[in-house]
């Protein structure tokens, strides 16, 4: 009931095009999806987040869908860029506990 | 600091062997987490403290790995008699108040440990 199941596990996108990285969870009373992009050597850093009270989040060229019947939520980048090859890993926490689950991670490789 | 701390960037010790790894979290933060990160994994949660709260010691694999938190500030996680299977990157990071308030994770690089 704590996982969260991110797919795919790798992934290779042409520059310009869109990237979609899915994640779900089991767990109703999870409130808080954040994303996060980590770059070899470096841990991650937040890149967006979602309250399950909207079903999504734009930042940029980065947006959050969330589809709370399903318990699903993903992460599309568009018009992707080579610098955007990076892992990206899915979360989500109770709030009050204070504590983020992670995905498994997606390796994201863009090509120019 | 800046950022969040980690040292050392690289450790390499033998099996059996204790070691120490050690993260300064950005000054003020009151949370600092530890995660472990192992090849193709996700990040593994290891241990949550918060301010002068006890901490959450839950996802501890085992009583080989404890840590602490000295001051509110400095942490240093020990694993005592490592194992292969201990390989993996140490991650920490901090928050300036509890996630609910908004703030993301901010995590230092990592320590990469090698048991051989």
């Amino acid at each position: 009931q704590q996982q969260v199941k991110q797919s795919p596990q790798s992934l290779i996108v042409q520059k310009g095009g869109i990237s979609i990285i899915n994640c779900a969870y089991e767990n109703t009373a999870f409130d808080y999806f954040p994303w996060y992009q980590q770059f070899p050597g470096k841990g991650p850093a937040l890149l967006i987040a979602i309250r399950p009270d909207v079903s999504e989040k734009k930042e940029g060229r980065f947006t959050i869908s969330f589809n709370k019947s399903a318990k699903q939520f993903s992460l599309h980048i568009m018009d992707s860029q080579p610098g955007d090859s990076a892992t990206y890993f899915c979360a989500a926490s109770i709030v009050l506990t204070d504590k983020l689950i992670f995905g498994t991670g997606t390796r994201l490789q863009v090509f120019p | 600091g800046a950022g969040v701390s980690q040292s050392p960037s690289n450790k390499v010790t033998e099996k059996g062997k204790d070691v120490e790894l050690r993260c300064d979290p950005i000054s003020g933060h009151t949370a600092l987490y530890w995660y472990r990160q192992s090849l193709g994994q996700g990040l593994e949660f290891l241990i949550y403290f918060q301010g002068n709260s006890a901490p959450d010691k839950s996802g501890l694999p085992s009583d080989r790995f404890s840590a602490e938190r000295t001051g509110g500030s400095v942490s240093t996680l020990t694993i005592q008699r490592t194992q292969q299977e201990d390989s993996a990157v140490y991650l920490c990071a901090s928050t300036p108040d509890r996630l609910g308030a908004g703030y993301g994770y901010t995590f230092g690089s990592g320590t990469r440990l090698t048991v051989v």
